[in-house]
C-alpha cells in the first residue's frame, strides 16, 4: 500500500546538524511532488517546505529560508530534510507529505512522524 | 506573510450536530485553501482541497465552501469519530491556528 515512513529523529544537541529521511513505497514516487511539515508539542501545524518531483524546484517557508535544505533521490525513494544549528525550539515531530496529483495544493499522503528533541 | 486566522479556537458540540469552521485570510487567496483533520497522535489527514472539493473518501457530511478571504468547512452531522483538530492552510505554505471540535 501507498507509504511514507520518516527517519532519523531523537535527540540532538542545539547546533549539531540532524538530517532526517522519508522512504516511500506503494507508489511512483519520482511523479510526485513532497513536503515536510512539522508540530512542536501542543502546537499547531507548520508547513517547511516542498520540493518538486525531479528534485530541481523548492520551495521554503520563510522562517525556515537558511536554515534547512529539502533534497530527494527518485532512485532510492527516498525524501531528506537537512537542518543546520537546530534550536530548541526545532523541537518538533517532522511529517513528510506526498502532494496531491489531482489539485495544485494538498497533501494526501502521510507519514507517521519522526520526532526530534534539541536539548544539551 | 498570508495570515490564516482560525476561529473558534475550541467548538463545543454533541454528536449529530452542525459543526461551522471558520478560516480567514488576511489577504485574498483565491480558492487556494485546504482543510486538514488531525486526531491525537495521528498524522494530518487530507479533507478539502480547493476550498470546496472533498478528498476522495472523504464523507459526504464534510463540505468546504468560500473564496478570497473567508473560507467556512461544514460537517452537517457530527459522527463520534469526527471530534478531533481541523486546520487550514493556504497554497503550499502557511496554516492556520487550528480548531479543535470537542464533545
Amino acid at each position: 500500500q501507498v507509504k511514507l515512513v520518516e527517519s532519523g529523529g531523537g535527540l540532538v544537541k542545539p547546533g549539531e546538524t540532524l538530517r532526517l529521511s522519508c522512504t516511500a513505497s506503494g507508489f511512483t514516487f519520482s511523479d510526485f511532488y513532497m513536503s515536510w511539515v512539522r508540530q512542536a508539542p501542543g502546537k499547531g501545524l507548520e508547513w517547511i517546505s516542498y520540493i518538486s518531483s525531479t528534485g530541481d524546484t523548492v520551495y521554503y517557508a520563510d522562517s525556515m529560508k537558511g536554515r534547512v535544505t529539502t533534497s530527494r533521490d527518485n532512485a532510492n525513494n527516498s525524501l531528506y530534510l537537512q537542518i543546520n544549528t537546530p534550536g530548541t525550539d526545532d523541537t518538533a515531530v517532522y511529517y513528510c507529505a506526498r502532494d496531491t496529483d489531482y489539485s495544485l495544493y494538498g497533501m494526501d499522503v502521510w507519514g507517521q512522524g519522526t520526532t526530534v528533541t534539541v536539548s544539551s | 506573510e498570508i495570515v490564516l486566522t482560525q476561529s473558534p479556537a475550541t467548538l463545543s458540540l454533541s454528536p449529530g450536530e452542525r459543526a461551522t469552521l471558520s478560516c480567514r485570510a488576511s489577504q485574498s487567496i483565491s480558492t487556494y485553501l485546504t482543510w486538514y483533520q488531525q486526531k491525537p497522535g495521528q498524522a494530518p489527514r487530507l479533507l478539502i482541497y480547493d476550498a470546496s472539493n472533498r478528498a476522495p473518501g472523504i464523507p459526504a457530511r464534510f463540505s468546504g465552501s468560500g473564496s478570497g478571504t473567508d473560507f467556512t468547512l461544514t460537517i452537517s452531522s457530527l459522527e463520534p469519530e469526527d471530534f478531533a483538530v481541523y486546520y487550514c492552510q493556504q497554497r503550499s505554505d502557511t496554516f492556520g491556528g487550528g480548531t479543535k471540535v470537542e464533545i
